[in-house]
């Protein structure tokens, strides 16, 4: 079965700061990976995904993250963060088995990335 | 192109009620997926409905139930509520191809049951 662990359930950086949100999966099958941003009250935003292809992808806010099969993680990172990035941050990933995996994202707990001034 | 829609935003409900919840897709979606969010289970998946059938579902009881109109429009029930079943409820919709492809999240409905 998939699962999917964001390491840290906090982070807080200071402004302009890098940051990193560890996230590591475990499958026994090909997976998909993404990464969703949720501000308060509102429902996910794609921040990025890994489908196939390079293993390092990028956002079009300065988000990347580096898909490594060996180590199994899919870490975002940030050179720079802003009082904006303020949000919570989910890894999900997505199996490709058909069946069970149908529409269905595994989620990690969360991790609340808070920048100070 | 417009985005996932959820109607209600938000419901108030009482312990033994029932609740039908909205989610119309992207146009061009045919994939919609639906999923519980709570402080302490965190993203839970309940099922994904393709084309008018239910093609997957995940682990909650069968109070929980759903369907899809013909214009890939799903809708979400249930039943007898429970005080557990507070929580925010999102609804994603994708092409719903045989390979894994993007879901796009709704707004979500918040529910609180009194």
């Amino acid at each position: 079965a998939q699962s999917v662990t964001q390491l840290d359930s906090q982070v807080p950086v200071f402004e302009e700061a890098p940051v990193e949100l560890r996230c590591n999966y475990s499958s026994s099958v090909s997976v998909y990976l993404f990464w969703y941003v949720q501000y308060p009250n509102q429902g996910l935003q794609l921040l990025l995904k890994y489908l196939s292809g390079s293993t390092l992808v990028e956002s079009i806010n300065g988000f990347e993250a580096e898909f490594n099969k060996s180590q199994t993680s899919f870490h975002l990172r940030k050179p720079s963060v802003h009082i904006s990035d303020t949000a919570e941050y989910f890894c999900a990933g997505m199996g490709n088995a058909g069946g069970t995996s149908y529409g269905k994202l595994t989620f990690g707990q969360g991790t609340i990335l808070t920048v100070h001034p | 192109k417009a985005g996932v829609t959820q109607t209600p935003r938000y419901l108030i409900k009482t312990r033994g009620q029932q609740v039908t919840l909205s989610c119309s897709p992207i146009s061009g979606h045919r994939s919609v997926s639906w999923y519980q969010q709570t402080p302490g289970q965190g993203l839970q998946f309940l099922f994904e409905y393709f084309s008018e059938t239910q093609r997957n579902k995940g682990n909650f009881p069968g109070r929980f139930s759903g369907r899809q109109f013909s214009n890939s429009r799903s809708e979400m029930n249930v039943s007898t509520l429970e005080l557990g079943d507070s929580a925010l409820y999102l609804c994603a919709s994708s092409f719903g191809t045989p390979l894994p492809d993007t879901q796009y999240f709704g707004p979500g409905t918040r529910l609180t049951v009194l």
